[in-house]
């Protein structure tokens, strides 16, 4: 069974202070790919960040970077310098190439 | 940049009436996919589309579901007699055409059953 789970059900961090969102899951696949959805309150979907197991090297999207863990089966988000606009509920994603299987969801709130 | 595209934005319908959700996924794309959140909830899968038949489904996809691709561009989704429990947050997904590991997702459609 395909299974992600997110242990923190809400964060909070300071303003320009860096945050990391946790993410476990399991599969018996060999490739498949990872991913962080933002989710604002509009409830619209918002890809932040994707990495592919194959690839070693940890995915980098300006504020945002992930720690892959494959043997861990270990995905967790850093997000640096914070701000007000990343307050938002994260989902972890985890895709084996037929659907997504998503994890319950990380509120996190930036304080000014 | 192409992007999946919902319509409507928001629906509201009455215990029992069916209701379309429909969706113009990416033009190139081969596969398609909807998934539901409850307010609240997790994303969960529903349904996924390829080759103009049904993929995989989810046990949330019952007999009251159902799918289609009308033409060569919307991808629909259809609830039959809609149930309180139906509502909740509709997405639409993309991929293809090479592989389909990475699913664009469409700005969701919120339906609400009164």
């Amino acid at each position: 069974a395909q299974t992600v789970t997110q242990s923190q059900p809400e964060m909070s961090v300071q303003e320009a202070e860096t945050v990391t969102l946790s993410c476990t899951y399991d599969t018996s696949e060999s490739n498949y790919y990872l991913f962080w959805y933002k989710q604002p309150p509009s409830r619209q979907m918002i890809l932040v960040i994707r990495q592919e197991a194959y690839k070693q090297q940890n995915a980098t999207e300006n504020r945002f970077s992930v720690n892959f863990q494959k043997a861990a089966k270990s995905f967790s988000l850093k997000i640096s310098d914070s701000q007000l606009g990343d307050t938002a509920m994260y989902f972890c994603a985890f895709c084996p190439g037929n659907q997504f299987y998503f994890g319950t969801g990380t509120s996190l709130t930036v304080i000014p | 940049e192409p992007e999946v595209t919902q319509t409507p934005s928001h629906q509201v319908t009455q215990m029992g009436q069916e209701v379309i959700l429909r969706c113009v996924p990416i033009s190139n794309h081969l596969y398609f996919y909807w998934y539901r959140q409850i307010l609240g909830q997790k994303v969960e899968f529903l349904v996924s589309f390829y080759n103009n038949e049904i993929s995989e489904k989810s046990e949330i996809f019952d007999d009251q579901f159902s799918v289609e691709r009308p033409d060569g561009s919307n991808f629909t989704l259809k609830i039959r007699s809609t149930k309180l429990e139906d509502s909740a947050m509709y997405f639409c997904a993309s991929s293809g055409p090479n592989h389909n590991y990475e699913q664009y997702f469409g700005p969701g459609t919120r339906l609400t059953v009164t």
